[in-house]
């Protein structure tokens, strides 16, 4: 298994902002990623965050928005640039676990975001 | 339509009770599947992990996949107020090395005294 843990837990931004948010893992993991989960609907992958390469972004998901750094193998961030309301969700990052046979993944607690 | 249809809820039942909690599919190329554990203000944990289709049992829990239905189940027995949770299915259609989840939005479970 794997630890995570996720700063901010939350925040409540203007809209126009942009929110850095940071997920640190207490072991080295290849694969790390990044979700959205908003009222009612399913958790919705962002981004794969690729260690030493650009993200690899999801239909519907574009770098300008949510640039995306992975300087290391256990540390990862997510911004949410030129915040709106719809913006408004909670951001989850999870890590998979090399060596298994199956996409087990283990996600931080979240980061709540409301964007005013 | 969604890849994943999982019925919101919120489902609520006495203590003691059995829980069957259900998800639909339309990609056939799903061979894992998952079911996920929230409690609110938390992330998700997994609970149950099967492999095609079958039945995998853990403790009161146990996890069916029929592949040729397109349909997952999860049932809890003797149901405690500590399962109080939403409840996730989540799919993938390979084996490791990072390949998405495809999760359903969720059912809401409340286990009253």
């Amino acid at each position: 298994s794997a630890v995570i843990s996720q700063k901010p837990s939350r925040d409540i931004c203007q809209r126009g902002t942009s929110l850095t948010i940071q997920c640190q893992v207490d072991s080295q993991v290849t694969m790390m990623f990044w979700y959205r989960q908003q009222p009612g609907q399913s958790l919705t992958l962002i981004a794969t965050a690729n260690q030493g390469s650009e993200a690899t972004y999801e239909s519907g998901f574009v770098i300008d928005k949510f640039p995306i750094s992975r300087p290391n193998l256990t540390f990862s961030t997510l911004t949410v640039s030129n915040m709106s309301p719809e913006d408004s969700s909670i951001y989850l990052c999870s890590v998979e676990t090399g060596g298994r046979s199956y996409n087990e993944q283990f996600f931080g607690p979240g980061t709540r975001l409301t964007v005013l | 339509q969604k890849e994943v249809e999982q019925d919101p809820g919120p489902l609520s039942v006495p203590e003691g009770a059995i829980v069957s909690l259900n998800c639909t599919y339309s990609n056939s190329a799903f061979q894992y599947f998952m079911w996920y554990r929230q409690y609110s203000r938390k992330g998700p944990e997994l609970l149950m992990y099967t492999y095609s289709s079958g039945n995998k049992e853990d403790g009161r829990f146990t996890a069916q996949v029929d592949k040729s239905s397109k349909y997952i189940s999860l049932f809890i027995r003797d149901s405690q107020p500590s399962d109080s949770a939403t409840y996730l299915c989540a799919m993938s259609g390979v084996t490791g090395g990072g390949n998405k989840l495809t999760f359903g939005t969720g059912t809401q479970l409340k286990v009253e005294l």
